[in-house]
């Protein structure tokens, strides 16, 4: 079955610390992965995807095929990066975006 | 450009009932799309569109109907709310339905039914 897995529903840290978000994928293939982020109030936006091996806002992923794993890291948080994250899976096959998403971790960055 | 827009913000409604979750958007994108979001949950794909005339089910279409007449809208409807319906709605699109393409998400729609 088709699965994204984000074991921590929150993660607490201050700010200038380093930063990993969590997230595990279960799919018998080579999916597209993603990272989205809805700020307060905002709505949900793209932070960034691995084909495009960018870093955004300081954030990275990378991608672990052996360890099925899609972590984002950054290695010092801002008090502005507070928001709720999400991973999210789009299978290759069938050829269409139909993104599986986590349940979310939300990130709080403290002064 | 407005980009995604759904309407309404919030709405309550009675088991039984039947509604139509509006969405729109004026980015002239192929592929659209709707979502749930259940607390602790993420968002789960009820159906989605890959241009207009065409729609197929996501993982959770039980209860609701789509259509997509134009391009630029796509609404959703409930046929019958049930509880656990309750739920916010997000609607999204994207310039093309292939698989890299970021997905633009609308405000989304809180969805009460008593």
């Amino acid at each position: 079955a088709q699965r994204v897995t984000q074991p921590e529903k929150l993660l607490s840290v201050f700010k200038g610390a380093p930063v990993e978000l969590k997230c595990n994928y279960s799919y018998s293939g080579s999916p597209e992965l993603f990272w989205y982020v809805q700020y307060s109030r905002q709505r949900l936006q793209l932070l960034l995807r691995h084909i495009s091996r960018e870093s955004i806002k300081g954030f990275t992923a990378d991608l672990n095929k052996g360890e099925t794993s899609f972590h984002l890291k950054k290695p010092f948080a801002q008090e502005e990066d507070s928001a709720m994250y999400y991973c999210a899976l789009s299978p290759i096959s069938g050829g269409y975006n139909k993104l599986i998403f986590g349940a979310g971790t939300r990130l709080a960055v403290h002064p | 450009n407005a980009g995604v827009t759904q309407t309404p913000k919030f709405q309550v409604l009675k088991t039984g009932q039947s509604m139509t979750l509006q969405c729109a958007q004026d980015m002239n994108h192929e592929y659209m799309s709707w979502y749930r979001q259940d607390p602790g949950m993420g968002l789960r794909l009820i159906h989605y569109s890959v241009g207009a005339g065409i729609t197929d089910q996501g993982e959770v279409p039980n209860g609701y109907n789509v259509s997509r007449s134009t391009t630029e809208d796509f609404p959703l409807r409930l046929l019958s709310a049930a509880p656990s319906q309750t739920s916010v709605y997000f609607c999204a699109s994207s310039y093309s339905h292939t698989t890299s393409y970021e997905q633009y998400f609308g405000p989304g729609t809180r969805l009460t039914v008593t």
